[in-house]
């Protein structure tokens, strides 16, 4: 399994629609997880942190299964401007090293 | 203040030039880091630094060389860069008990 592997996409969505994003990883002893968002020729932004089981903000759920070693990210009602890629980030092996997956790319239609 | 800047937000060098990279925080962070992002890609880290001591060297050429002058700060100094090496270079900076990196706006160089 890859260290963390995320559905490319492009997940074309119209507006309202409610959408999910799964990562999975590989690296059993992780115990934080994070979802950053990313648009286009800019810089990634920290969406959410998950420590336990999972975390929610919003219209944003994040969903954590250890035993399946795989994150969820939930969008309820999109917006246009949920549009951008999705990352999803895992600590890596070493101190302060975070591994990024590729990315899912959403764009929400109107 | 949630905030790491960087300077300059665009720059363009012949492979012969020296330049440096400037990346700024006053969150109190104690790490730092130097990433690499091509279009299309996720960001790959080049360097990590924790309590301004340089901690992670992910094999990156000598052509680019960082430096941590004091917690707040991070450089990095550029010579006799590729052209393959045109990307947005990105800084982050962390707290040392949680991995919630916080990156700044990125420098795009272009090397001609």
């Amino acid at each position: 399994r890859k260290e963390v592997e995320q559905d490319p996409g492009p997940f074309n969505v119209p507006e309202g629609a409610t959408v999910a994003f799964n990562c999975t990883y590989s690296n059993s002893a992780s115990q934080s997880f994070f979802w950053y968002r990313q648009d286009c020729r800019k810089e990634p932004k920290l969406l959410m942190s998950v420590y336990s089981s999972g975390n929610e903000d919003g219209r944003f759920t994040a969903q954590l299964n250890r035993a399946s070693q795989y994150i969820s990210l939930l969008i309820r009602d999109s917006k246009l401007s949920d549009s951008a890629t999705y990352l999803c980030v895992v600590p890596g092996a070493g101190s302060y090293q975070l591994t990024f997956g590729k990315g899912t790319k959403l764009s929400v239609i109107p | 203040d949630t905030e790491v800047t960087q300077t300059p937000k665009h720059l363009v060098m012949g492979m012969t030039n020296k330049k440096s990279l400037k990346c700024e925080q006053h969150m109190g962070h104690r790490a730092m880091y130097w990433y690499k992002q091509k279009a299309k890609k996720p960001p790959e880290l080049m360097f990590v630094y924790s309590y301004e001591k340089l901690s992670i060297n992910e094999s990156v050429p000598s052509r680019f060389s960082p430096e941590c002058p004091n917690s707040s700060l991070l450089n990095l100094h550029l010579h006799a860069l590729q052209p393959e090496d045109s990307a947005l270079y990105l800084c982050a900076s962390s707290q040392l008990a949680n991995n919630e990196q916080f990156f700044g706006p990125g420098t795009r160089l272009t090397v001609l």
